[in-house]
């Protein structure tokens, strides 16, 4: 119950093109879900988050889409960049307890083709 | 927005040794956490290290192999013990703030 699973494994785009990246979770108690983006020989760096109150939030070229009959997310790169190009994670916390424990995807290794 | 420190950025260690990596944070926080993250894989939360108490480790983790200091609370220390090469990771401290940020990581080989 406690898992976040996350597809595709790796995906390639062509620059312009929309990049999507889908999660999924089994615990209805998590109540918060970001999403972090990261470089090679870097940590992990937050990139967009979303509550369960809302079903889309866009942040420029970024949105997350949640469905909580579902128990599904999924973060949508639009006009994709070489510069995006980096391991994605979802992750999922039950953000009401504080304890700042985040669950993650197993990550999403997105190429951007020039 | 916290800006996280870590030292060493990486090491090469033998068998059997320990090595201790430092945490420091610009800013005070409450909740700071340590992360394992094996080659090519995801995020495991190993412990929280928690100001003037013993850490609090999550299934799997124990405080002999991977021992916490968290003196105060800008600062941490994640010690991995006696190693082997399944221990070879990225180790990566993180804070909360409004939001969880991350180290740039310790990149830790075993031989």
């Amino acid at each position: 119950q406690q898992q976040v699973k996350q597809s595709p494994q790796s995906l390639i785009v062509q620059k312009g093109g929309i990049s999507i990246i889908n999660c999924a979770y089994e615990n209805t108690a998590f109540d918060y879900f970001p999403w972090y983006q990261q470089f090679p020989g870097k940590g992990p760096a937050l990139l967009i988050a979303i509550r369960p109150d809302v079903s889309e939030k866009k942040e420029g070229r970024f949105t997350i889409s949640f469905n909580k009959s579902a128990k599904q997310f999924s973060l949508h790169i639009m006009d994709s960049q070489p510069g995006d190009s980096a391991t994605y994670f979802c992750a999922a916390s039950r953000g009401s307890s504080n304890t700042g424990k985040l669950i993650f995807g197993q990550g999403t290794t997105l190429q951007v083709k020039p | 927005s916290a800006v996280i420190s870590q030292k060493p950025s990486r090491d090469i260690c033998q068998r059997g040794t320990s090595l201790t990596i430092q945490c420091q944070v610009d800013s005070q926080v409450t909740m700071m956490f340590w992360y394992r993250q094996q080659p090519g894989q995801s995020l495991t939360l190993i412990a929280t290290a928690n100001q003037g108490s013993e850490a609090t480790y999550e299934s799997g983790f124990v405080i002999d192999k991977f021992p916490i200091s968290r003196p105060n609370l800008t600062f941490s220390t994640l010690t991995v013990s006696n190693m082997s090469p399944e221990d070879s990771s990225i180790y990566l401290c993180s804070v909360k703030g409004g939001t969880q940020y991350f180290g740039p990581g310790t990149r830790l080989t075993v031989l």
